[in-house]
């Protein structure tokens, strides 16, 4: 079945340093990537999408490019700040025409001042 | 703009016992859905529900069940609550379409005594 891998779980940086979280998908087609971002307390919320191969998201200074050859939506962002600190999941969609999402396993990114 | 609610924010119960989780939406939209987030594995469909009176079991659907009473309110019930299935459970809603993105609400915190 399709699935989602994010190599980190974890990431600590401190501000302005430039982040990468990386994020593999397997499946068939063109399935819309997403990254999600939970703050603590907070369900997760939508920071953007894509939907055709490289195709580039962006909100808020991070960004990703779809890459159907390496398979992959890998989040950058050139400068974090302390208030980046939260847990980014990446995730992709079912393609049988629902709106379901298959999450990978998400990366704990703190960013110390 | 919409919100999900979730009640409660925190449900503590026994082992064995049968608990009750609500969520309920004000955006209109026809598709909610349960996860479950346990640290580390991000997070794992239970049920989801196209539109009212349907229901679609997701990856980890057993041990539980779900109602969707009405357009805008989407139970789960914890059939038999486990020590082993103390995690936090997301609600969300979204409209249809694999482009859709999901609102998610702020999640019940389950312990098991």
């Amino acid at each position: 079945g399709d699935s989602v891998t994010q190599t980190e779980g974890q990431v600590a940086l401190s501000e302005e340093d430039f982040l990468t979280i990386h994020c593999n998908y397997s499946a068939s087609g063109y399935p819309t990537l997403f990254w999600y971002v939970q703050y603590p307390g907070e369900g997760p919320q939508l920071l953007f999408r894509a939907s055709r191969d490289k195709e580039k998201g962006s909100s808020r200074g991070f960004e990703a490019t779809y890459d159907k050859g390496t398979t992959s939506f890998h989040l950058r962002k050139a400068s974090v700040q302390e208030s980046d600190s939260a847990v980014y999941y990446c995730a992709l969609s079912d393609q049988g025409g629902s709106a379901k999402l298959i999450f990978g396993e998400g990366t704990k990114l703190t960013v110390s001042s | 703009g919409g919100i999900i609610t979730q009640t409660p924010k925190f449900l503590i119960g026994q082992e064995g016992q049968k608990l009750t989780l609500k969520c309920q939406q004000n955006f209109n939209h026809d598709t909610m859905y349960w996860y479950r987030q346990d640290s580390g594995k991000g997070l794992r469909l239970i049920y989801y529900s196209i539109t009212e009176n349907d229901l679609q079991k997701g990856d980890l659907s057993e041990g539980y069940d779900a109602s969707r009473e009405k357009k805008s309110s989407f139970s789960l019930t914890v059939t038999s609550a486990q020590k082993n299935e103390m995690a936090v459970f997301l609600c969300a809603s979204s409209t249809w379409g694999n482009y859709a993105e999901q609102f998610f609400g702020p999640g019940t915190r389950l312990t098991v005594l």
